[in-house]
């Protein structure tokens, strides 16, 4: 079974800071991977996915992530944090069977300091 | 374009009472998933349509929790009869397509939060 460990409930960086929100996963096949960012009363909106090409993934806003598989990684990072970062962030991993379900973790919460 | 609409966006009722949500996915879009987000985890697939049929119901709990996509189209999610730890947010995404050995990115809405008094 494919599951997600999100290390650190609450991550806390100065403005400018850099972010770094890391992400292991368990999977048996070779993983898609994903980084989810929810505002409050807000939805999942797609940063990045992972789908087995270049292993460093850029996507929106600035953030970027690298998929490590000796290390069952992917970690989300960016180099210079923003106020418009707080957020909730989640990783997730689906399998590349026939399905398209994914398996989110816990989930981290990004405040920024001013 | 249009993204995923969930309504109503909150909902407070009593525990043993019955609720439902509906979800309009992104035009187009033939698969149609209802998650399970209980605070301070990450969201639970409960249940994913291709078009009007269920692909994945494994997580759903059958004896209080039903769903269809009549039309293959919207989606209605049912609790009847509601307990104290369905209390979550309920949040409905929909995918372009179903991909055999690839994958789809999922757009979410905004969900709808209920609470179970």
């Amino acid at each position: 079974a494919q599951s997600v460990t999100q290390l650190g409930s609450h991550v806390s960086v100065s403005e400018g800071a850099l972010v770094l929100l890391r992400c292991n996963y368990s999977s048996s096949v070779p993983p898609y991977l994903f980084w989810y960012v929810q505002y409050p009363n807000q939805g999942l909106q797609l940063l990045l996915k992972y789908t087995s090409a270049a292993t460093l993934v850029k996507g929106i806003n600035g953030f970027e992530a690298e998929f490590k598989k000796s290390e069952t990684s992917f970690h989300l990072t960016k180099p210079s944090a923003h106020m418009s970062d707080a957020a909730e962030y989640f990783c997730a991993v689906s399998d590349q069977g026939y399905g398209n379900k994914l398996v989110f973790g816990a989930g981290t919460i990004l405040r920024v300091k001013s | 374009e249009a993204g995923v609409a969930q309504s109503p966006r909150y909902k407070i009722i009593e525990k043993r009472q019955s609720v439902a949500f509906w979800c309009n996915p992104i035009s187009g879009h033939a698969t149609l998933y209802w998650y399970q987000q209980i605070l301070g985890q990450g969201p639970k697939l409960l249940i994913q349509f291709q078009n009007n049929g269920v692909v994945d119901d494994s997580q759903l709990p059958k004896d209080r929790f039903s769903a269809e996509r009549l039309k293959g189209v919207d989606s209605t999610l049912k609790i009847q009869p509601a307990k104290l730890e369905d209390s979550a947010v309920y949040l409905c995404a929909s995918s372009l397509r179903r991909l055999a050995g690839g994958t789809d990115t999922q757009y979410f809405g905004p969900g709808t939060r209920l609470t179970v008094l």
